[in-house]
């Protein structure tokens, strides 16, 4: 198995531009998580995906953030319009169980600087 | 979220066993314990978890005292390929929140050749 793969492995943008995030999880499994990790706060959850469906988006920071699942193989997470305060590495993870009782598979994440 | 508490850092030599603690005095009884790790520049990889019972895998091997408060990941032969953070997580049904693990700063372990 390929394993979560995620693109871009390295964003750099400019203030104010939009990004998107895409993240394609393990075959079969039904959760997919999106986490943020910065120095200041680690890793932060910010939306949790069953079957497709969004059942968490409290960590969301703001509306600048949205995520959608449209399929079981694909979710995006995007930035409109980015701050520099969003430079952050972004995972996304899958899991057949959900992460209190199962195992939690990450992708190598996305990297994004915003100038 | 049932918090845990592990030390910022531990030093460990290539080849021995490493220890590593964490507490949990306000686990409740649904709360599985999780341990992940990170390498540099890569994300987080599961390592082991367990409810009640120690457990053991290819990894590692999970402590988990009787009372259920406390646990220690054990890595019985150290590797350089080993250093990383290692994150005690509590994930479970507490709540109906069974799908999220919160992670904490973790322990920074560094294996010295």
């Amino acid at each position: 198995d390929a394993g979560v793969i995620q693109s871009p492995r390295h964003e750099v943008t400019e203030m104010g531009q939009e990004v998107t995030l895409r993240c394609k999880p393990i075959s079969g499994h039904n959760s997919l998580f999106w986490y943020r990790q910065t120095m200041m706060r680690g890793l932060e959850l910010l939306i949790y995906f069953n079957n497709n469906v969004p059942i968490d988006d409290s960590g969301m920071p703001e509306d600048r953030f949205s995520a959608k699942m449209p399929n079981a193989s694909f979710s995006t997470l995007k930035i409109q319009p980015s701050e520099p305060r969003d430079s952050a590495v972004y995972f996304c993870a899958s899991s057949l169980l959900g992460g209190g009782a199962g195992e939690l598979f990450f992708g190598e994440g996305s990297r994004l600087t915003v100038l | 979220d049932a918090k845990t508490t592990q030390p910022n850092s531990m030093e460990s030599n290539e080849e021995e066993p490493v220890h590593l603690p964490c507490n949990h005095s306000t686990i409740s009884g649904t709360d599985y314990i999780h341990w992940y790790r990170q390498l540099p520049s890569q994300g987080p990889e599961y390592v082991i978890h367990g409810l009640t019972s120690n457990v053991n895998n290819r990894m590692a091997s999970l402590a988990i005292a009787e009372d259920r408060k406390s646990s220690t990941l054990i890595l019985h032969r150290a590797t350089l390929r080993d250093a990383a953070v290692y994150y005690c997580i509590l994930g479970g049904n507490s709540g109906g929140s069974n799908y999220k693990l919160t992670f904490g700063k973790g322990t920074l372990l560094t294996v010295n050749p």
